[in-house]
């Protein structure tokens, strides 16, 4: 299975700043990635698709970058609603794997 | 509006069955591809196992933990994808979101979970 090591676990930042996360695959995975939000008691979202494509409706302070082995997702200035734990995805092969989440806390 | 509600969630004791439904709308449901993901607390998201459309051939995937234990079926006509889930372990403990795939691993809408707890 293709292992996805995702930093940090957690991440406190305020509002207006710039967050990033990182994803790495354990073996290459060309463009074959993605990334969820995730708040309690909702359903997932998706945010970016095939590492840097933003998903219709979603804020152009999000982005995604990256290719190969190694990912990043960006919110370029932080605002209040985007707390929320933000998970990548890999679908290069099966089975499908998820990073084990990034919690974005406001501080 | 696209739609995806999840159902049939609960608690079972370890070695019983359960099985979940999700009712699709607001789509061509036939020509989708679905897949279950779960979380179980406190841990990440775990994809459980996929079925393509008809068109596609309808065939299963599964991932290894799930194999053997789990089947996921459609019935196009009630718009409607099941997970039936046997020879249940604690360890099964999650939510389980069922979810449309934009391309072929790209889960694009997701349900709001149902809680399936395994304890004696």
């Amino acid at each position: 299975d293709i292992q996805m090591t995702q930093s940090p676990s957690s991440l406190s930042a305020s509002v207006g700043d710039r967050v990033t996360i990182t994803c790495q695959a354990s073996q290459d995975i060309n463009n074959y990635l993605n990334w969820y939000q995730e708040k309690p008691g909702k359903a997932p979202k998706l945010l970016i698709y095939d590492a840097s494509n933003l998903k219709t409706g979603v804020p152009s302070r999000f982005s995604g970058s990256g290719s190969g082995t190694d990912f990043s997702f960006t919110i370029s200035s932080l605002q209040p609603e985007d707390i929320a734990t933000y998970s990548c995805q890999q679908y290069g092969n099966l089975p499908y794997t998820f990073g084990r989440g990034t919690k974005l806390e406001i501080k | 509006e696209v739609q995806l509600v999840e159902s049939g969630g609960g608690l079972v004791k370890p070695g019983g069955s359960l099985r979940l439904s999700c009712a699709a709308s607001g789509f061509t449901f036939t020509n989708v591809w679905m897949s279950w993901v779960r979380q179980a607390p406190g841990k990440g998201l775990e994809w459980v196992g996929r079925i393509i459309s008809k068109a596609g051939g309808g065939t299963t995937d599964y991932a290894a933990p799930v194999k053997g234990r789990f089947t996921i079926s459609r019935d196009d006509s009630k718009t409607t994808l099941y997970l039936q889930m046997n020879s249940l372990e604690t360890e099964d403990t999650a939510v389980y979101y069922c979810a449309t795939h934009r391309s072929e691993g790209t889960f694009d809408t997701w349900g709001q979970g149902t809680l399936v707890t395994v304890s004696s």
